[in-house]
């Protein structure tokens, strides 16, 4: 990975329960962005949270963020079948536009 | 809405051979990046353009190219194919080079080597 790694690598949870997944990187960022990936299918952008801020809301999506540990947290409340797919962080640094992808949690939600 | 549109969706070569892969980005977006992700891998950033202009630079092999053209559509031109370069090859639109934009990627291009 780019920019570090992804815990856990999988999740496999009740349909109803909440999803947390982790993601640690290793520059200073100026954002951090969430995305979503089902099976053979293009990424589709989640949240994005400014590396000024702590805490983020969009739905049932919460992000943490914390850049004295450089980590951040997505937590899935309520859970549904249609949440299953893959779930990256990406990092903008602080000297480029591009986002460094991590190594993605692979969240399966069981009906 | 439109989104990012990529051809082939599909492409088999045999070894050596070239590929083309094509990406049209988002109406009024100027920035388009290409990002290669294996099975089972995160996406690799390889490069992006900017008003048509190479912006940044990833791990892009040095047979592979890729440029943006004036109607702002880019291709990522790939030569002396290997067995690992299949992946599936995503491309990416945004709107200006700036920070903080979210990225809207197309549904990419699953090229195959054999």
């Amino acid at each position: 990975s780019q920019q570090g790694e992804e815990d856990p690598q999988a999740l496999s949870i009740q349909e109803g329960e909440n999803a947390t997944m982790n993601c640690s990187y290793k520059t200073s960022i100026n954002n951090l962005q969430w995305y979503r990936q089902n099976s053979g299918r293009g990424l589709v952008h989640l949240i994005l949270i400014r590396s000024n801020e702590r805490e983020k809301h969009s739905g049932r999506l919460r992000v943490t963020l914390d850049t004295s540990k450089k980590s951040s947290s997505l937590l899935i409340t309520a859970s549904r079948a249609a949440d299953t797919a893959s779930y990256f962080c990406a990092t903008e640094g602080s000297n480029d536009y591009k986002l460094s992808f991590g190594a993605g949690t692979t969240v399966t939600v069981r009906a | 809405a439109a989104g990012v549109i990529q051809s082939p969706r599909h492409l088999i070569k045999e070894k050596r051979e070239t590929a083309t892969l094509k990406c049209y980005p988002i109406p009024r977006h100027d920035t388009v990046y290409w990002y290669q992700q294996g099975p089972g891998q995160d996406p690799q950033f390889l490069i992006s353009f900017y008003e048509k202009m190479q912006s940044d630079k990833g791990s892009i092999p040095d047979r592979f190219s890729a440029q943006q053209f004036s109607d702002y559509h880019s291709e990522l031109n790939m030569s002396s194919l290997e067995l690992g370069d299949s992946a599936l090859y995503f491309c990416a639109s945004s709107t200006g080079h700036s920070t903080n934009e979210k990225l809207f990627f197309g549904s990419g291009t699953q090229l195959s080597v054999l």
